[in-house]
């Protein structure tokens, strides 16, 4: 069955660094777009970033543009947010999802919490 | 950016009662909506794409319609199961974006 684990969220303090990584099982992970979402607590869900099967199309929001990287290791089944120059702001669960190949995502992970804080 | 508004942002009902949210565009997106279901300390469940395919599984009480700007997500006959918070999402474009939520109480 199709599984997506995402790990590596933790507390952090304002202007560090943290790597996400969500590992994928159950299809083949080349073959599907996917993209992080986050939800800060109580608040709605919110879209981070995006990309594409092997990697060469990228997108991000605006909230993130120039602090996040997206990458993936298709060979490991495996997607990545590296994520630096964080802000209280970024405090929030971060979901990695697949997308059906449309833009809805199908699967999610179970989320890794990600706190920002001195 | 897209801007998704949803509305109500609650909604109080009963068992058996038909449900609707209705979801606007800022901008018209085609059929490019989904809506998911989210239940308290777990991840959202896709339940409509393409503004009305019921996604796999998902009970025919469900139904999503709409194109272009407005869209809407019924639920004929509310179930125990369906008190959660729904939130529609526009795939039409970069950046992605969702609407801010319907929580659907016990009335």
């Amino acid at each position: 069955q199709v599984q997506l684990v995402e790990s590596g969220g933790g507390l952090v303090k304002p202007g560090g660094s943290l790597r996400l990584s969500c590992s994928a099982s159950g299809f083949t992970f080349s073959d599907y777009y996917m993209s992080w979402i986050r939800q800060a607590p109580g608040k709605g869900l919110e879209w981070v970033s995006y990309i594409s099967r092997s990697g060469n199309t990228i997108y991000y929001a605006d909230s993130v543009k120039g602090r996040f990287t997206v990458s993936r290791d298709n060979a490991k089944n495996s997607l990545y947010l590296q994520m630096n120059s964080l802000r209280a702001e970024d405090t929030a669960v971060y979901y990695c999802a697949r997308d059906r190949a449309t833009g809805a995502f199908d699967y999610w992970g179970q989320g890794t919490l990600v706190t920002v804080s001195s | 950016d897209i801007q998704m508004t949803q509305s109500p942002p609650t909604l109080s009902a009963s068992v058996g009662d038909r449900v609707t949210i209705t979801c606007r565009a800022s901008q018209s997106i085609s059929s490019w909506l989904a809506w998911y279901q989210q239940k308290p300390g777990k991840a959202p469940k896709l339940l409509i794409y393409k503004a009305s395919s019921l996604e796999s599984g998902v009970p025919s009480r469900f139904s999503g319609s709409g194109s272009g700007t407005e869209f809407t997500l019924t639920i004929s006959s509310l179930q125990p199961d369906d008190f959660a918070t729904y939130y529609c999402q526009q795939y039409n474009s970069f950046a992605l974006t969702f609407g801010g939520g319907t929580k659907v109480e016990i009335k």
